[in-house]
């Protein structure tokens, strides 16, 4: 099966400049996250979606970043304006809903976002 | 509110050592699920195991083992007879299931960089 896609791999643009990633969940995941993952930390959830709608978003800074995904299947993240703290990997990640848990997650590769 | 613990930042291994990874963790459920994962240098996180918390049989896979101890509330993870392919860093998770308040949050520590040398 295919795995999850995101893009851009690499981005660097200027503080208070606006940037937007995407993600493309592998095919029949309903479940899609979005996390920060800082260097030498651990991912942070910034978003959980079920289908088009979010589970939590109590961790995303809402007053810069935002995110959608108006069909149930692929989500965009964005930010406006940058700061120099956002920069880190963007990670998105699928997974399943059976039973009642949510199975492992599939992580794409992320986008590394560099803030000057 | 879930926490996961991973104490040991780095550790360095020579080829063919085992090696254990801790990880402890803190929620108020009766009710949870335990995951490693792996994030090798290309940066993708790759599943390893996952675990719920009415199962505290270990489970051998390979080389690869890990002790489920919920008394201690540890969930560690052995290598034994380590390789250079090894090296990585490696992220214990936690998450609700989804009928519960956190809706099936996954809550990650910092994770342990390992380093295998040859």
């Amino acid at each position: 099966e295919a795995g999850v896609a995101q893009s851009p791999r690499y981005k660097i643009i200027e503080k208070r400049q606006s940037v937007a990633f995407w993600c493309n969940p592998i095919s029949g995941h309903a479940t899609l996250y979005w996390y920060q993952q800082i260097l030498g930390q651990g991912p942070k959830l910034l978003i959980q979606f079920q289908n088009n709608g979010v589970v939590d978003d109590s961790q995303l800074p809402k007053d810069r970043f935002s995110a959608e995904r108006l069909k149930g299947v692929d989500s965009t993240l964005k930010i406006q304006p940058a700061k120099l703290e956002d920069s880190a990997v963007y990670l998105c990640a699928s997974s399943e809903r059976r039973g009642g848990a949510y199975q492992p997650q599939h992580f794409g590769d992320g986008t590394r976002l560099s803030i000057l | 509110a879930q926490k996961v613990t991973q104490a040991q930042t780095e550790i360095s291994v020579v080829e063919k050592e085992d090696v254990t990874l801790d990880c402890v963790y803190e929620t108020r459920d009766t009710t949870y699920y335990l995951f490693w994962y792996k994030q090798p240098p290309s940066g993708e996180l790759v599943f390893l195991i996952r675990r719920n918390s009415f199962d505290e049989q270990n489970e051998i896979s390979g080389r690869y083992s890990w002790n489920f101890q919920k008394s201690t509330s540890s969930f560690n993870f052995t290598i034994t007879a380590s390789q250079v392919v090894d090296s990585a860093v490696y992220f214990c998770a936690l998450s609700d299931p989804i009928f519960n308040t956190n809706a099936g949050k996954s809550t990650f520590g910092d994770g342990t960089t390992l380093t295998v040398k040859p």
